[in-house]
């Protein structure tokens, strides 16, 4: 069965500084999807990247960047400099390619607590 | 903003009542799904529809059920409500089914208090 883990609940920086969130996940499918969602206080889910198994290739898109390693099941998110509108509760997805409804399953979520 | 609307914003109710929430896809998109997110549980699928018909189903109650319409709206239907479904019930979208799974565009969701 696939799960996803993000292990940090919690995280709190102060406005500039750089945080990682970790994601996890397990699978025993070969051909899979990762996504990465913010959910920031209003509440609404915002798609922030998708990934597919065969593509390790790192992304960066402004201050966003995620590191994809196959090798730890991992697909982490940095946010470089960040900024107090960061704030947000962040989720990572997986989604198997044998489902047919390719449904996503969500990890727990880590809230990410910028201050100015 | 998405380009998927889902009505009622909120809703309060009683326990053993029924509600229908409803949802409208992005423009074109055929699939929709929904997820419910409580403090308990996160976030979990409950149920897909594509073009119409059931595509997938996740940790859905019997109590619930849902359905898309022709013109690709979806409602979700919570009979004998229970003060442990109070929860954000969000509705997505996401534009094909084959070429392995798109991004799926989240609404604002409804948030259900019962009382």
């Amino acid at each position: 069965a696939q799960k996803v883990t993000q292990a940090q609940t919690e995280i709190s920086v102060v406005e500039k500084e750089d945080v990682t969130l970790d994601c996890v996940y397990e699978t025993r499918d070969t051909t899979y999807y990762l996504f990465w969602y913010k959910q920031p206080p209003s509440g609404e889910l915002v798609f922030l990247i998708r990934r597919n198994s065969f593509d390790e290739q790192n992304e960066i898109s402004g201050r966003y960047s995620w590191n994809f390693q196959k090798s730890t099941s991992s697909f982490n998110f940095t946010i470089t400099a960040s900024q107090v509108v960061d704030s947000a509760v962040y989720f990572c997805a997986l989604s198997e390619a044998k489902n047919a409804g390719n449904m996503l399953t969500f990890g727990g979520g880590t809230r990410l607590m910028v201050k100015p | 903003d998405s380009g998927v609307t889902q009505t009622p914003k909120h809703l309060i109710t009683a326990t053993g009542q029924r509600v229908t929430l409803r949802c409208s896809p992005r423009s074109g998109d055929l699939s929709v799904y929904w997820y419910q997110q409580s403090l308990d549980q996160g976030l979990q699928f409950l149920i897909q529809y594509y073009n119409g018909e059931e595509r997938a189903k996740g940790n859905i109650l019997e109590r619930f059920s849902a359905q898309q319409f022709p013109d690709l709206h979806s409602e979700l239907n919570l009979s004998s409500l229970e003060l442990g479904d109070s929860a954000l019930y969000f509705c997505a979208s996401s534009a094909r089914l084959a070429g392995g799974p798109n991004e799926q565009f989240f609404g604002p969701g409804t948030r259900l208090t019962v009382l």
